[in-house]
């Protein structure tokens, strides 16, 4: 069974620390890897798409990774801030059209 | 930049009553599809679309339904509420399964 799974559940650390949010994934097959950002009762907001051919992808102050043969993805927040503040999530696509979700990291920065 | 646009963001429902959350994209893209976010679990897939005139079911089909007369419009179509389907509901778009999925805001729909 396909299967996404994000820990920690919840963070929280000082403002200014580089952080790191993971994503591991069961099945090595896949199409790609997308972040999203969710604010509290918001919709979802695409961080950065990776391709199953790529190995990481940058913006700005976030970079995400992708190690398909060992099946994880991480996240790297650098410089933190209150703003980033938000629920990470972690979507992965294979070739059934369908994007299999991660629960979500809730990330909390103190000021 | 419309983007990918839900209506309505909020409903209340009783039991047994039927609605339509509308999804609507301006970019043209093929690929549509539904979502369900319940706390502490990852987002399920409802049902999809690759094109005008092509539905499939996901995950989680059962007491929904869809249809795409055209590329733009993809509603959601609930046939008899039950309080199992209070949830927050997401519409989303990609050009293909292998490029970036937009999403709308969300429907917030409850079911006493």
């Amino acid at each position: 069974k396909q299967e996404v799974t994000q820990i920690p559940a919840a963070l929280s650390v000082p403002e200014g620390e580089n952080l790191v949010l993971n994503c591991s994934f069961t099945d090595s097959a896949i199409y790609n890897l997308q972040w999203f950002r969710q604010d509290p009762g918001k919709g979802l907001t695409s961080l950065l798409l990776i391709q199953s051919s790529q190995r990481e992808q940058t913006s700005g102050r976030l970079n995400a990774s992708l190690d398909k043969s060992s099946g994880r993805s991480t996240l790297y927040i650098a410089a933190s801030q209150p703003g980033d503040s938000a629920t990470y999530l972690c979507a992965v696509r294979y070739s059934n059209y369908q994007l299999i979700w991660g629960a979500g990291t809730k990330l909390i920065i103190k000021p | 930049n419309a983007g990918v646009t839900q209506t309505p963001k909020f409903q209340v429902l009783k039991t047994g009553q039927s609605m339509t959350l509308q999804c609507a994209q301006d970019m043209n893209h093929e690929y549509m599809s539904w979502y369900r976010q319940d706390p502490g679990m990852g987002l399920r897939l409802i049902h999809y679309s690759v094109g005008a005139g092509i539905t499939d079911q996901g995950e989680v089909p059962n007491g929904y339904n869809v249809s795409r007369s055209t590329t733009e419009d993809f509603p959601l179509r609930l046939l008899s509420a039950a309080p199992s389907q209070t949830s927050v509901y997401f519409c989303a778009s990609s050009t293909t399964e292998n490029t970036e999925a937009f999403f709308g805001q969300g429907t917030r729909l409850t079911v006493v």
